[in-house]
């Protein structure tokens, strides 16, 4: 069983459309994140989410908008799509906030022409 | 900002030599963990480390947390192909309170 699965795989889109991506976890955690990593592999926190509250807001554009219906989902909506925003981006969960090592989903590969 | 300085980024050595990473920062943090990440997937926790001075082994893999906490390094001894991907290390704690920092990564290429 898949422990933190994203969708989808690959997203292909042009400038200026709106895209989302979804996350699930059934892992029974509380904390759920959002994380970018970039061409160069470096992984920044975009959000996180602890039982559906929003805990975690890094300097993201507001474009970006996380949604959480329930503590096992953690949806993320890009209005706008910019160039810049060709990323892979990561769906993790961990049993609760602070140190708890982090499960990640195997990410979603968005490319923006 | 706390930054987390990652050593080397690039690492492309031959199957059975030894290696580092290492993993410094300025600042004390309450916790440390080791990650690697294989094309197409998401990073995969290796090991945390939570006490200074702590040595834990995962196999060929050797994982150290500095005295004061604020630096650790990633010894593979004998390399093998299998041990090719991204090694990442995270930190939490510090001024960074609820989310880990990760160092830039190590890019481990293990020939034949």
């Amino acid at each position: 069983d898949t422990a933190v699965s994203q969708t989808p795989k690959y997203l292909v889109t042009q400038m200026g459309n709106d895209k989302s991506i979804k996350c699930e976890q059934n892992l029974g955690h509380d904390t759920m994140y959002w994380y970018k990593q970039d061409s160069k592999k470096f992984l920044k926190i975009m959000f996180s989410y602890n039982n559906k509250e929003l805990i975690i807001n890094e300097t993201v554009p507001n474009r970006f908008s996380p949604k959480s219906p329930d503590k096992a989902h953690l949806n993320l909506h890009i209005n706008s799509l910019e160039l810049g925003d060709s990323a892979v981006y990561f769906c993790a969960s961990s049993q609760v906030i602070s140190a708890s090592p982090l499960h990640f989903g195997n990410g979603t590969r968005l490319t923006v022409t | 900002t706390q930054l987390l300085e990652q050593s080397p980024q690039f690492l492309s050595i031959q199957e059975g030599e030894n290696l580092t990473v290492y993993c410094n920062s300025s600042s004390v943090f309450s916790s440390l963990q080791w990650y690697r990440q294989e094309p197409g997937e998401g990073p995969v926790l290796l090991v945390t480390v939570v006490t200074g001075g702590e040595v834990k082994k995962l196999k060929r893999l050797t994982f150290q947390f500095g005295d004061a906490r604020k630096d650790s390094s990633l010894h593979i001894t004998a390399a093998q192909p299998g041990d090719t991907g991204l090694y990442l290390c995270a930190a939490a704690g510090g001024t960074s309170y609820g989310k880990l920092t990760f160092g830039q990564g190590t890019i481990l290429t293990v020939h034949p």
